[in-house]
């Protein structure tokens, strides 16, 4: 089946540009997920949702970002006025279930690529 | 102090050799430990997953895990050129998100 799509694969932004990152997991699979990559650096989180509800947040570096998951399935990943420090690969993953979901595996998508200019 | 450290490598093989990739965690509520495979440009695809203690076997792959000693690995045997690419050991615990190394590269020369 289909595997979890992101877009744009890649987005230039100028200095305070908003954008928004497009989500979409695996169907069916109940936890979203949205890490931040910098160049060289492994995946660092961002946000979580289980269905449409944000979990935990604890990993958005600021207030000008924002994650939403209004239905439960596609996500957006949005990016207030956009710094230089905000480019990234920014990657989408989902895992099935809802339940005691450490031993889970999480699938990825093939990221988008953000540079801000 | 990050909770997931690597030896960033750059690592080097030999064709056929064994490859071995080391991972320690400082927390100790961490109880599941992924190995994440990336090659360049591409995005993080599964390994080996494991949860307990001892060593847990899948195909050239054989990942071990010392929940004593915080420290989890994984040999890749018969090293082929195609398994160059970035590798992230992963581990999670009750909070369900990832928290990654930074990776090691290993570069398997023909």
């Amino acid at each position: 089946g289909a595997g979890v799509s992101q877009s744009p694969r890649y987005k230039v932004a100028k200095r305070g540009q908003d954008v928004a990152l497009r989500c979409d997991p695996i169907s069916g699979h109940v936890s979203l997920f949205w890490y931040q990559q910098a160049l060289g650096q492994g995946p660092e989180f961002l946000t979580y949702f289980q269905n449409e509800a944000q979990l935990d947040k604890s990993g958005l570096p600021s207030d000008r970002f924002f994650a939403e998951r209004p239905e439960g399935s596609v996500s957006t990943l949005k990016i207030q006025r956009t710094q230089q420090e905000d480019s990234a690969v920014y990657l989408c993953a989902s895992s099935p279930g809802g339940g005691a979901g450490y031993q889970e595996t999480q699938y990825f998508g093939p990221g988008t690529r953000l540079l801000v200019l | 102090q990050k909770e997931v450290e690597q030896n960033s490598g750059p690592l080097s093989v030999p064709e056929g050799a064994i490859a071995s990739l080391n991972c320690t965690y400082s927390d100790r509520v961490s109880q599941s430990f992924f190995w994440y495979r990336q090659y360049s440009g591409k995005s993080p695809e599964l390994i080996m997953s494991i949860y307990s203690n001892g060593d847990k076997e899948d195909g050239r792959f054989t990942a071990q895990l010392n929940k004593a000693s915080q420290y989890v690995s994984l040999l890749i045997r018969d090293s082929q050129p195609s398994d160059s690419a970035t590798y992230l050991c992963a581990a999670s615990g009750s909070a369900r998100q990832l928290t990654f190394g930074s990776g090691t590269q290993l570069t398997v020369l023909p």
